[in-house]
């Protein structure tokens, strides 16, 4: 069964940092790429970040580029978004995704709240 | 970025009875060279994260009942349930993958009427 846990989020305040990390299982990890997709209270999906399989590729919305980093560890089946210089409206439910045509498993999401 | 419009924004209806989503891209989410939709529909739940429908625009997921079809091409796109039960009240999202940024339209609430 494919399975995927994040874990790592919390309360920050504005300014600082997180690490996100996404535990992957029941599948071969470094035959996909994955995806972060947050979602604030109450709205819609918004992607957050891609990275390929082999990391050779990594893609960012313009929302977070130049403050958060996607990597991931195939050795040990998973993947992490570095988080710096939070602000409020990072607030949000973060989910890991695989795929890249349609996300077809999700995990099932860890909240970080940016307040001071 | 390509924005993805769906609309209604919510919907109510009988049990038994057709619901249809639309959405509609900004540009074509559809690649010449293998002829493919980069278009995905999910469907989330209250509490729980997004569950893939459809994706390729009309290719359903394994496991998906067939009461849930997509069908469009281009820019515009429907996603039909063809018997609602209640267990499909849910919000649902449209998503291309086309290009990146990968976009998802606002969603549409659907509730029994």
């Amino acid at each position: 069964e494919v399975q995927l846990v994040e874990s790592g989020g919390g309360l920050v305040q504005p300014g600082g940092s997180l690490r996100l990390s996404c535990a992957a299982s029941g599948f071969s990890f470094t035959t996909y790429g994955m995806n972060w997709v947050r979602q604030a209270p109450g709205k819609g999906l918004e992607w957050v970040s891609y990275i390929s399989s082999s990391s050779s590729t990594t893609y960012y919305a313009d929302s977070v580029k130049g403050r958060f980093t996607i990597s991931r560890d195939n050795a040990q089946s998973s993947l992490y978004l570095q988080m710096n210089s939070l602000r409020d409206e990072d607030t949000a439910v973060y989910y890991c995704a695989r795929g890249a045509d349609g996300y077809n498993h999700w995990g099932q999401g860890t909240l970080v709240t940016v307040s001071s | 970025d390509i924005v993805m419009t769906q609309s209604p924004d919510s919907l109510a209806v009988s049990l038994g009875e057709r619901a249809t989503i639309n959405c509609k891209s900004s540009q074509s989410v559809l690649y010449s060279s293998n002829n493919k939709n980069y278009l995905a529909w999910y469907q989330q739940k209250p509490g729980q994260p997004p569950k893939l429908l459809i994706y390729w625009a009309s290719t359903r997921e394994s496991g998906v009942p067939d009461r849930f079809s997509g069908s469009g091409s281009g820019t515009d796109f429907t996603l039909t349930v063809s018997s609602l039960q209640a267990e499909d009240v849910a919000v649902y999202y449209c998503h291309q993958y086309y290009s990146i940024p990968h976009t998802f339209g606002r969603g549409t609430k659907l509730e029994i009427k």
